[in-house]
């Protein structure tokens, strides 16, 4: 069975701090792999990886994937209070039906 | 830049009754996915329409029914409203999954 894992679940850091957010999948004919932020409402999107190695970078965010061992990390650095948010990963199956496989999330809270 | 639009975005229910949440795109993708969100859960596939005329089953379709009206709407139906069924809804619609899903705004249920 397909599925992805977030760690940790959860996490509270104070403003400046820098964080790393885990996600390791099992996804059979796996595609790539997405980053989304999700505040009060709808998830937005962050982040595509599909090349192992290959940093994404936007902002104080970046994130990488490993193929080989199966994981991608989402870091923010000099985290701020608007970083406050639940992170998703999600992965894309070669597949053609469109379904993503969703982590847990990861619930961020920058205090002050 | 309407993108998605899902319909109520609060709904109180009581046990047994019904209700259908209406979810609108103006992108012209072919496919459409409901979700529901639960602490600790992540987003979990209800039903998915991969084009216009076609519906399937996801991860949890028990007590959930959907119709894929035209290209733009794709409704969810609750026949007979279950506690269990408490939940944040969201749909979803894509052209290239790869790229990711735009989501609605989410509707939040309560069965009591």
């Amino acid at each position: 069975e397909d599925k992805v894992v977030q760690s940790p679940l959860s996490l509270v850091v104070h403003e400046g701090d820098t964080v790393t957010l885990n996600c390791s999948y099992e996804v059979t004919n796996f595609r790539s792999l997405l980053w989304y932020k999700q505040e009060k409402k709808a998830p937005t999107f962050l982040f595509m990886l599909t090349s192992s190695g290959i940093e994404k970078k936007s902002g104080r965010l970046s994130s990488i994937l490993d193929k080989k061992e199966l994981f991608s990390i989402l870091n923010i650095t000099a985290t701020q209070t608007g970083d406050s948010a639940v992170y998703l990963c999600a992965a894309v199956p070669s597949s053609n039906t469109g379904k993503l496989i969703f982590g847990q999330g990861t619930t961020l809270q920058v205090k002050p | 830049n309407a993108g998605v639009t899902q319909t109520p975005k609060f709904q109180v229910l009581k046990t047994g009754q019904s209700m259908t949440l209406q979810c609108a795109q103006d992108m012209n993708h072919n496919s459409m996915y409901w979700y529901r969100q639960d602490p600790g859960m992540g987003l979990r596939l209800i039903y998915y329409s991969a084009s216009e005329g076609t519906t399937d089953k996801g991860e949890v379709p028990n007590g959930y029914n959907v119709s894929r009206l035209n290209k733009r709407e794709f409704s969810l139906r609750l026949e007979s409203a279950a506690p269990s069924q408490t939940s944040v809804y969201f749909c979803a619609s894509s052209e290239q999954v790869a790229y990711g899903y735009t989501f609605g705004s989410g509707t939040r249920l309560t069965v009591v």
